[in-house]
Protein backbone atom coordinates (compact mmCIF):
# COMPACT_ATOMS: atom_id res chain seq x y z
CA UNK A 1 0.00 0.00 0.00
CA UNK A 2 1.16 3.73 -0.46
CA UNK A 3 2.26 5.63 2.37
CA UNK A 4 1.52 9.17 2.75
CA UNK A 5 3.01 11.10 -0.73
CA UNK A 6 3.92 14.50 -0.03
CA UNK A 7 5.30 16.78 -2.69
CA UNK A 8 7.38 18.71 -3.43
CA UNK A 9 10.64 16.77 -1.84
CA UNK A 10 12.34 19.52 -2.36
CA UNK A 11 11.66 23.44 -2.58
CA UNK A 12 14.10 26.50 -2.70
CA UNK A 13 12.02 30.00 -3.42
CA UNK A 14 12.63 33.20 -2.60
CA UNK A 15 11.45 35.55 0.12
CA UNK A 16 7.98 36.88 -0.81
CA UNK A 17 6.84 33.63 -2.77
CA UNK A 18 3.90 32.09 -1.93
CA UNK A 19 4.60 28.04 -1.75
CA UNK A 20 2.15 25.45 -1.38
CA UNK A 21 2.56 21.79 -0.22
CA UNK A 22 1.01 18.82 -1.20
CA UNK A 23 -0.67 15.43 0.82
CA UNK A 24 -2.03 12.52 0.03
CA UNK A 25 -3.12 10.63 2.93
CA UNK A 26 -3.28 7.09 3.70
CA UNK A 27 -6.50 6.02 1.95
CA UNK A 28 -9.23 5.05 4.49
CA UNK A 29 -7.68 7.37 7.01
CA UNK A 30 -9.76 10.29 8.28
CA UNK A 31 -7.28 12.56 10.14
CA UNK A 32 -4.71 14.25 8.22
CA UNK A 33 -1.94 16.58 10.17
CA UNK A 34 1.03 19.05 9.10
CA UNK A 35 4.03 19.15 11.29
CA UNK A 36 7.11 21.39 11.06
CA UNK A 37 10.43 19.76 11.82
CA UNK A 38 13.35 22.21 13.00
CA UNK A 39 16.54 22.55 14.47
CA UNK A 40 15.49 24.67 17.34
CA UNK A 41 11.82 23.50 18.02
CA UNK A 42 11.76 20.23 16.97
CA UNK A 43 8.13 18.44 15.57
CA UNK A 44 5.43 20.71 15.88
CA UNK A 45 2.05 20.36 15.33
CA UNK A 46 0.23 23.18 12.90
CA UNK A 47 -3.27 21.79 11.52
CA UNK A 48 -5.30 19.00 12.60
CA UNK A 49 -7.74 17.70 10.36
CA UNK A 50 -10.28 15.01 11.25
CA UNK A 51 -12.96 13.75 8.50
CA UNK A 52 -11.64 16.81 6.28
CA UNK A 53 -12.40 19.86 8.42
CA UNK A 54 -9.60 21.34 10.98
CA UNK A 55 -9.96 21.15 14.44
CA UNK A 56 -7.22 22.13 15.80
CA UNK A 57 -4.84 24.70 13.86
CA UNK A 58 -3.22 26.45 17.05
CA UNK A 59 0.03 25.47 15.93
CA UNK A 60 -0.26 27.55 12.76
CA UNK A 61 2.24 30.39 13.31
CA UNK A 62 0.40 33.60 11.78
CA UNK A 63 -1.69 34.40 9.22
CA UNK A 64 0.84 33.57 6.59
CA UNK A 65 -0.21 29.99 6.93
CA UNK A 66 -3.04 28.52 5.63
CA UNK A 67 -4.20 25.00 4.79
CA UNK A 68 -7.18 23.16 3.32
CA UNK A 69 -8.11 19.58 2.96
CA UNK A 70 -10.86 19.92 0.17
CA UNK A 71 -11.60 16.09 0.43
CA UNK A 72 -10.44 12.91 2.06
CA UNK A 73 -7.82 12.12 -0.60
CA UNK A 74 -5.71 15.52 -0.77
CA UNK A 75 -4.74 18.63 1.75
CA UNK A 76 -2.34 21.52 0.81
CA UNK A 77 -0.46 23.94 3.20
CA UNK A 78 0.49 27.31 2.16
CA UNK A 79 2.64 30.20 2.76
CA UNK A 80 1.97 33.75 1.75
CA UNK A 81 4.25 35.30 1.95
CA UNK A 82 7.61 33.05 2.65
CA UNK A 83 10.09 34.29 5.39
CA UNK A 84 13.41 32.68 5.80
CA UNK A 85 12.34 31.25 8.77
CA UNK A 86 9.73 29.37 7.50
CA UNK A 87 12.68 27.13 6.60
CA UNK A 88 11.81 23.54 7.82
CA UNK A 89 10.61 20.12 7.17
CA UNK A 90 7.50 20.40 6.78
CA UNK A 91 5.41 16.32 7.23
CA UNK A 92 2.44 15.44 6.65
CA UNK A 93 0.63 12.46 8.75
CA UNK A 94 -2.73 10.40 8.57
CA UNK A 95 -3.91 7.81 10.76
CA UNK A 96 -6.83 5.61 10.79
CA UNK A 97 -10.36 6.03 12.62
CA UNK A 98 -10.03 4.60 16.50
CA UNK A 99 -6.21 3.88 15.49
CA UNK A 100 -3.11 5.29 17.56
CA UNK A 101 -0.65 5.08 14.96
CA UNK A 102 -0.04 7.85 12.79
CA UNK A 103 2.08 7.66 9.44
CA UNK A 104 4.34 10.19 8.30
CA UNK A 105 5.03 11.32 5.01
CA UNK A 106 9.06 11.76 3.70
CA UNK A 107 8.71 15.12 4.23
CA UNK A 108 8.76 18.55 2.13
CA UNK A 109 12.41 20.27 2.36
CA UNK A 110 11.27 24.13 2.11
CA UNK A 111 14.32 26.77 2.22
CA UNK A 112 13.48 30.07 2.09
CA UNK A 113 16.26 32.53 1.33
CA UNK B 1 9.72 25.27 26.55
CA UNK B 2 9.27 21.68 25.42
CA UNK B 3 6.27 19.83 27.02
CA UNK B 4 8.52 16.59 26.80
CA UNK B 5 12.51 17.12 27.69
CA UNK B 6 14.31 14.32 26.27
CA UNK B 7 17.93 13.83 27.36
CA UNK B 8 20.41 13.29 26.00
CA UNK B 9 20.03 15.82 23.09
CA UNK B 10 22.85 13.70 21.14
CA UNK B 11 24.50 10.27 22.08
CA UNK B 12 27.61 9.15 20.25
CA UNK B 13 28.72 5.55 21.43
CA UNK B 14 30.08 2.15 19.90
CA UNK B 15 28.74 -0.69 18.64
CA UNK B 16 27.75 -2.97 20.95
CA UNK B 17 27.55 -0.57 24.33
CA UNK B 18 24.23 -0.04 25.86
CA UNK B 19 22.09 2.90 26.65
CA UNK B 20 19.31 4.78 28.03
CA UNK B 21 17.43 8.15 26.45
CA UNK B 22 15.33 9.49 28.58
CA UNK B 23 11.77 11.43 28.40
CA UNK B 24 10.36 13.74 31.08
CA UNK B 25 7.44 15.90 31.80
CA UNK B 26 5.74 17.64 34.51
CA UNK B 27 2.26 16.55 32.73
CA UNK B 28 0.49 13.25 32.44
CA UNK B 29 -0.29 11.21 28.93
CA UNK B 30 -2.87 9.22 28.72
CA UNK B 31 0.08 7.31 26.84
CA UNK B 32 3.24 7.73 25.38
CA UNK B 33 4.93 6.76 21.64
CA UNK B 34 8.20 6.38 20.50
CA UNK B 35 9.34 7.46 16.93
CA UNK B 36 12.64 6.71 15.52
CA UNK B 37 13.52 9.27 12.61
CA UNK B 38 16.04 8.52 9.83
CA UNK B 39 17.80 11.22 7.72
CA UNK B 40 15.45 12.40 4.57
CA UNK B 41 12.33 10.32 6.21
CA UNK B 42 9.57 10.67 8.49
CA UNK B 43 9.40 9.41 12.03
CA UNK B 44 8.55 5.91 12.45
CA UNK B 45 6.47 4.36 15.26
CA UNK B 46 8.49 1.94 17.66
CA UNK B 47 6.03 1.37 20.33
CA UNK B 48 2.99 2.34 22.18
CA UNK B 49 2.73 2.49 26.34
CA UNK B 50 -0.34 2.88 27.78
CA UNK B 51 -0.77 1.96 31.61
CA UNK B 52 1.77 3.45 33.98
CA UNK B 53 4.75 1.39 34.70
CA UNK B 54 4.48 -0.49 31.49
CA UNK B 55 7.40 -2.17 29.64
CA UNK B 56 7.75 -3.43 26.06
CA UNK B 57 10.39 -5.11 24.28
CA UNK B 58 11.26 -4.95 20.88
CA UNK B 59 14.09 -6.84 20.34
CA UNK B 60 17.29 -4.78 21.27
CA UNK B 61 14.79 -1.89 22.75
CA UNK B 62 12.88 -2.00 25.82
CA UNK B 63 10.61 0.88 26.86
CA UNK B 64 9.11 2.29 29.52
CA UNK B 65 5.99 3.83 30.72
CA UNK B 66 6.68 5.63 33.81
CA UNK B 67 4.23 4.94 37.21
CA UNK B 68 2.73 8.34 36.92
CA UNK B 69 2.82 8.27 32.96
CA UNK B 70 4.84 11.53 32.83
CA UNK B 71 7.70 10.35 31.72
CA UNK B 72 9.58 7.22 29.80
CA UNK B 73 12.80 5.35 28.79
CA UNK B 74 14.38 3.19 26.08
CA UNK B 75 17.00 1.08 26.69
CA UNK B 76 18.80 0.15 23.63
CA UNK B 77 20.88 -3.12 24.69
CA UNK B 78 24.44 -3.94 22.21
CA UNK B 79 23.73 -1.16 19.76
CA UNK B 80 24.10 -1.35 16.18
CA UNK B 81 25.02 1.01 13.32
CA UNK B 82 21.31 0.29 12.55
CA UNK B 83 20.26 1.71 14.86
CA UNK B 84 21.48 5.23 14.25
CA UNK B 85 18.68 8.00 13.84
CA UNK B 86 16.80 10.73 15.71
CA UNK B 87 14.60 9.23 18.62
CA UNK B 88 11.50 11.06 19.67
CA UNK B 89 8.86 10.69 22.12
CA UNK B 90 5.50 12.19 21.51
CA UNK B 91 2.86 11.94 24.65
CA UNK B 92 -0.51 11.61 24.15
CA UNK B 93 -2.76 14.77 25.67
CA UNK B 94 -6.16 14.30 26.13
CA UNK B 95 -8.10 17.34 24.35
CA UNK B 96 -11.86 18.64 24.29
CA UNK B 97 -12.07 17.56 20.58
CA UNK B 98 -9.61 14.20 21.32
CA UNK B 99 -6.19 13.67 21.72
CA UNK B 100 -2.88 15.66 20.81
CA UNK B 101 -0.04 13.74 20.39
CA UNK B 102 3.39 16.32 21.61
CA UNK B 103 6.72 15.82 20.72
CA UNK B 104 9.58 15.98 22.20
CA UNK B 105 12.71 17.48 20.91
CA UNK B 106 14.45 14.13 19.92
CA UNK B 107 17.64 12.46 20.77
CA UNK B 108 20.26 11.79 17.90
CA UNK B 109 21.88 8.66 18.06
CA UNK B 110 25.03 8.04 16.35
CA UNK B 111 26.32 4.21 16.58
CA UNK B 112 29.63 3.59 15.36
CA UNK B 113 31.31 0.62 14.06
Amino acid sequence: DAGVIQSPRHEVTEMGQEVTLRCKPISGHNSLFWYRQTMMRGLELLIYFNNNVPIDDSGMPEDRFSAKMPNASFSTLKIQPSEPRDSAVYFCASRGDGERTIYFGEGSWLTVV
Amino acid sequence: TQLLEQSPQFLSIQEGENLTVYCNSSSVFSSLQWYRQEPGEGPVLLVTVVTGGEVKKLKRLTFQFGDARKDSSLHITAAQPGDTGLYLCAGRKVMEYGNKLVFGAGTILRVKS
